[in-house]
């Protein structure tokens, strides 16, 4: 696709149940990057994906939360037995390669309200 | 470790008149600078950024920013501010395999 894509754009779960986020980055694009932005804050990093090796899993906050992205395009961050704590915008990014300073393009971001 | 700090949560301007959004940064090695923009409910756009060519950078929508090294600072500008420049800006180094957000400068522009 032309950019970033990711659903839900918006979603409302109840405490407790699992959900799944899914991102479909830009066609071609080897890394995936996972981010969480609390209101207010500036995004913070979750994961990284090089094809469908996890690079990177040290900013997930703990075991609840996983991604994988087992074909190297789409990735799916999972948050299992969700709490009120974990609402906030989910992010995803992909890139051409990991190189520093290789341009980064970012979803518009998943909405997640536990209520 | 890399980390960047925007020292203005908060910038106030008037329509036509010059924006400063001022960030410095730390960095073990020569950095990746970006500036991002997020107008409301919409994703995060690329203004410029700055990987070792040119220290003063030109982006999108008539800003741009200067690395400067003695100050370890990359500061965003523009000359004359738009109503739809309203928005949060961040301040990203990067780091060895992931960005590294600040933590935003909103800026308002008053008619």
């Amino acid at each position: 696709g032309a950019g970033v894509s990711q659903s839900p754009r918006y979603k409302v779960t109840k405490r407790g149940q699992d959900v799944a986020l899914r991102c479909d980055p830009i066609s071609g694009h080897v890394s995936l990057y996972w981010y969480r932005q609390a209101l207010g804050q500036g995004p913070e990093f979750l994961t990284y994906f090089n094809y469908e090796a996890q690079q990177d899993k040290s900013g997930l906050p703990n075991d609840r939360f996983s991604a994988e992205r087992p074909e190297g395009s789409i990735s799916t961050l999972t948050i299992q037995r969700t709490e009120q704590r974990d609402s906030a915008m989910y992010r995803c990014a992909s890139s051409h390669s990991d190189s520093s300073g290789n341009t980064i393009y970012f979803g518009e971001g998943s909405w997640l309200t536990v209520v | 470790a890399q980390s960047v700090t925007q020292l203005d949560s908060h910038v106030s301007v008037s329509e036509g008149t010059p924006v400063l959004l001022r960030c410095n940064y730390s960095s073990s090695y020569s950095p990746s600078l970006f500036w991002y923009v997020q107008h409301p409910n919409k994703g995060l756009q690329l203004l410029l950024k700055y990987t070792s060519a040119a220290t003063l950078v030109k982006g999108i929508n008539g800003f741009e920013a200067e690395f400067k090294k003695s100050e370890t600072s990359f500061h965003l500008t523009k000359p004359s501010a738009h109503m739809s420049d309203a928005a949060e800006y961040f301040c990203v180094v990067s780091g060895t395999d992931k960005l590294i957000f600040g933590t935003g400068t909103r800026l308002q522009v008053f008619p």
